[in-house]
């Protein structure tokens, strides 16, 4: 089983749409979690970091299970520039700090 | 302005060349990466280090060295005894520091290695 698993997409929805993406990670120690985007052929970039509050940002609601372990990314009212890969990211532990464990990816085509 | 600075961004070489590439962060971060990317893949592990003359082996290590005599560096060597080299490779660095989890990653532009 992967550290971090995420759904395995592609997601095509028009503009307008919401649409939710999910992530399941392993270890119950890890500290901190991240959803970041990858547009094609790119480097990564933060999109958010994940809190166990949940935290939203414009049209990205980022909510955080540990007690499932779990992380969800909501996109509200898509645009044509959302579309790109979406990356979970899970961070740290006691045990293993320092390492960052990223899962496979979601990519979202957004359509007009 | 600070940031992470990899060069180059296209790299080909031989099989059984050893290649290195280089990393330069100036955001003062104590930790650095180094991680593959394959077609179509998610980001793997090859080296970390949290502090200057320290790193550990992250899930990939096999193939690869690295250094870090510098807080500002952290160079990357793809040796003639890694299989498949041909990827892409991102550097990133945090302000990772003991006890401290919760700073995200901050990347470069990436190298393309080809190896043929």
């Amino acid at each position: 089983r992967k550290e971090v698993e995420q759904d395995p997409g592609p997601f095509n929805v028009p503009e307008g749409a919401t649409v939710a993406f999910n992530c399941t990670y392993s270890n119950s120690a890890s500290q901190s979690f991240f959803w970041y985007r990858q547009d094609c052929r790119k480097e990564p970039k933060l999109l958010m970091s994940v809190y166990s509050s949940g935290n939203e940002d414009g049209r990205f609601t980022a909510q955080l299970n540990r007690a499932s372990q779990y992380i969800s990314l909501l996109i509200r009212d898509s645009k044509l520039s959302d579309s790109a890969t979406y990356l979970c990211v899970v961070h740290g532990s006691y045990t293993n700090a320092g390492k960052s464990t990223f899962g496979d990816g979601t990519t979202l085509t957004v359509k007009p | 302005d600070g940031g992470i600075t990899q060069s180059p961004k296209y790299l080909f070489r031989k099989e059984g060349q050893n290649v290195t590439l280089s990393c330069e962060q100036n955001l003062n971060h104590d930790a650095m990466y180094w991680y593959r990317q394959d077609p179509g893949q998610g980001l793997r592990l090859i080296y970390y280090s949290q502090i200057v003359n320290d790193f550990q082996k992250g899930d990939i290590a096999e193939g690869y060295s690295v250094s870090r005599e510098k807080k500002e560096s952290f160079p990357l060597t793809v040796t003639s005894a890694q299989k498949n080299p041909t990827a892409f490779y991102l550097c990133a660095s945090s302000m990772e520091a003991r006890g401290v989890y919760n700073s995200p990653l901050h990347f470069g532009n990436g190298t393309r290695l080809t190896v043929t």
